[in-house]
């Protein structure tokens, strides 16, 4: 079956730090992997995507994320936190051949000052 | 653009009712996403619109949801009769068809829809 998986509620980290948010997939064929963020009472916003080329792939904000297939995870990672970066973000597959794009479950990130 | 536009940004409404969320996608977009959003289920893709044509309804929890799109710049998802577990964030979302853009997402603000 095709899915995302984000396997932390919660993520926190002092501000300055390094920061990582998981995502794990399980998806038929070329996996597209996208990486959304929301801040509170708004919709969604697109940070980045992975559809082919280098794994690493970088994005709004200072954020990026690293495409691993044989651990099947596509990782999003910041050198340094802000407390600004405090949101929920979501990762998100594009099902195989289709257009339909499925979310994780959401990781709220804090970054305390 | 003023992006995708989605009204009543809030609604609340008593069990029976009908209740009708509006959207209207990014001028040139082909795609429009129905999703909603729960503490419980997170974030779930209801219906998708191709070219105004329904691609993927199996979203829908059934049969008291319905969802339209007249034209290219208008979408509806009716609820009727409205329950008290449809109390959400329902979101509307587009996307261009091809391109560096493809099959990224501009959401709207969200209708949230209390049903009492």
């Amino acid at each position: 079956a095709q899915s995302v998986a984000q396997p932390e509620d919660q993520v926190n980290v002092a501000e300055g730090n390094p920061l990582t948010v998981k995502c794990t997939y399980s998806v038929s064929g070329n996996p597209y992997l996208f990486w959304y963020v929301q801040y509170p009472n708004r919709g969604l916003q697109f940070l980045l995507k992975y559809i082919t080329g280098d794994n690493l792939v970088k994005g709004s904000y200072g954020f990026e994320a690293e495409f691993n297939k044989s651990q099947t995870s596509f990782h999003l990672k910041k050198p340094s936190a802000l407390v600004s970066d405090s949101a929920l973000y979501f990762c998100a597959v594009r099902f195989f051949r289709t257009d339909k794009l499925i979310f994780g479950t959401g990781t709220r990130l804090q970054v305390f000052p | 653009d003023a992006g995708v536009i989605q009204s009543p940004r809030h609604e609340v409404t008593e069990m029976g009712q009908e209740v009708t969320l509006r959207c209207k996608p990014i001028s040139g977009h082909d795609y429009l996403f129905w999703y909603r959003q729960t503490m419980m289920r997170g974030l779930e893709l209801l219906i998708y619109f191709n070219n105004n044509v329904p691609i993927d309804d199996s979203g829908m929890p059934e049969d008291r949801f319905s969802a339209k799109m007249p034209n290219a710049s208008f979408s509806t998802l009716k609820i009727q009769p409205s329950e008290p577990r449809d109390s959400a964030v329902y979101f509307c979302a587009s996307a261009p068809r091809g391109g560096s853009g493809a099959n990224v997402l501009t959401f709207g603000a969200g209708s949230r829809l209390t049903v009492l």
